[in-house]
């Protein structure tokens, strides 16, 4: 099936030290999301790729940084995690940028800062 | 800016009781509406869709109507069943600039717990 995959499912890291969020589809589409989502919260965008073209949220911090080196895969990187990062990470696609496209999400990565 | 309004949870039902979750919206333009749930553990699911006044999106039983005159898209469904249990985001993807863009703006979420 196609789907969006996200690597890995939990992610432990140390304050302080950079991590890497993986993830991959198999849908072939053209715009890649990544949200962070806090406990109770709702997702919040940080960015996202149409295509190879980035575009970063106005309040997401420097801290946060993505990379798309093809169609299928996107890293989310965090430089120097802070406990305030603690959340879950969630990668979504979608065909277009149109606002009728739904985007299709992957299971997340639940990352700990310890 | 956008925003989303939705009825604050949690909201616990009994099996084949009827549901109503509330969702306000707050948008330039015309924007497109969606329910989104998260089951426990697990990403977001599109659950249904419209993308212009009046539509009525449907799935699973689930229903919400598209109402621009109290810009509302409130959730529905007649018999609730356990595995409904989850919880429910009501999103927006509205104009920005005047270009297409499908950034959602979502709102808080309701938690729904089903007993047998």
């Amino acid at each position: 099936d196609a789907m969006v995959i996200q690597n890995p499912r939990y992610q432990v890291t140390q304050f302080g030290k950079p991590v890497t969020l993986s993830c991959s589809q198999t849908l072939n589409h053209n715009v890649m999301y990544w949200y962070q989502q806090k406990s109770s919260q709702a997702p919040k965008l940080l960015f996202h790729y149409y295509d190879k073209d980035f575009n970063n949220e106005a309040d997401t911090p420097d801290n946060f940084q993505s990379r798309r080196p093809n169609t299928s895969f996107c890293f989310l990187d965090i430089r120097s995690p802070g406990l305030g990062d603690a959340a879950m990470y969630l990668c979504a696609t979608s065909r277009g940028e149109g606002t009728y496209n739904e985007q299709f999400f992957g299971p997340g990565t639940r990352l700990t800062v310890l | 800016g956008d925003s989303v309004t939705q009825m604050e949870g949690p909201v616990t039902l009994s099996e084949e009781a009827f549901l109503t979750i509330n969702c306000t919206y707050t948008a330039t333009g015309y924007p497109s509406l969606f329910w989104y749930v998260q089951y426990p553990g697990e990403g977001l699911q599109l659950l249904l869709k419209a993308t212009k006044a009046d539509d009525k999106g449907s799935n699973k039983g689930f229903e919400a109507t598209y109402r621009k005159e109290t810009t509302s898209f409130h959730l529905e469904k007649g018999s609730v069943q356990v595995s409904d249990s989850a919880v429910y985001f009501c999103a927006l993807a509205a104009n920005a600039g005047g270009t297409s863009y499908g950034k959602l703006t979502f709102g808080q979420g309701t938690i729904l717990t089903v007993h047998p």
